[in-house]
């Protein structure tokens, strides 16, 4: 059974930095051809993805965010994590895990609301 | 950037009808994803590579198209479709969403 759980500190002030977890079960991120990705949704808006971690640690983001995204992996852990650096009232979402089979988003997490003010 | 148009933006079915959703993608894509959302819930796969059933995802809903234009359809509208339907290339990054349809029960 595959699941996912993303964490993360709730509320933070801009310019800080966002951490968020990814803890999943019943894969592995060292299988070929897995991956994990994050993608966000604001309140009452639509689906942004944000980036891909792959289980050769190839990596890709979303280049309107770039600059501020850092995407890792803890493969004996089976946690994946995104950073945000200088973070605003934009970046206030709900922010989603999900596992890439192939190439695909198969499996979603619950989500976890993040909200950014000062 | 490849754009995804999704349409309608909104609509409404009756019990038994069908229903079908469109998405138009700025440039030539291989695929297009379906996914469902529900309330504040986490989206749901329904289609992968264009018209294949996610495992669990009833019969009655399919997934058509090629190039630039797809669709979903719901064969016969049953109250559990009311949702936001996505749709999702992973064809070049950005990967792209479309903004949704919103289904709702007549």
């Amino acid at each position: 059974q595959v699941t996912l759980k993303e964490s993360g500190p709730g509320i933070l002030q801009p310019s800080q930095t966002l951490s968020l977890t990814c803890t999943f079960s019943g894969f592995s991120l060292s299988t070929y051809g897995m991956g994990v990705g994050w993608i966000r949704q604001p309140s009452g808006k639509g689906l942004e993805w944000l980036a891909n971690i792959w289980w050769d640690d190839d990596k890709y983001y979303n280049p309107s965010l770039k600059n501020r995204l850092t995407i890792s992996k803890d493969t004996s852990n089976n946690q994946a994590f995104l950073k945000i650096t200088n973070v605003d009232t934009a970046d206030t979402a709900t922010y989603y895990c999900a596992r890439i089979t192939t190439d695909y988003f198969d499996y979603w997490g619950q989500g976890v609301m993040v909200t950014v003010s000062s | 950037e490849i754009v995804l148009t999704q349409s309608p933006t909104t609509m409404a079915a009756s019990p038994g009808e069908k229903v079908t959703l469109t998405c138009l993608a700025s440039s030539s894509v291989n695929y297009i994803y379906w996914y469902q959302q529900k309330s504040s819930a986490s989206p749901k796969l329904l289609i992968y590579y264009t018209s294949s059933l996610a495992s669990g995802v009833p019969d009655r809903f399919s997934g058509s198209g090629s190039g630039t234009s797809y669709s979903l359809t719901i064969s016969s509208m049953e109250a559990e479709d009311a949702a936001i339907y996505y749709c999702l290339q992973l064809t070049s990054t950005p990967y792209t969403f479309g903004a949704g349809t919103k289904l709702e029960l007549k």
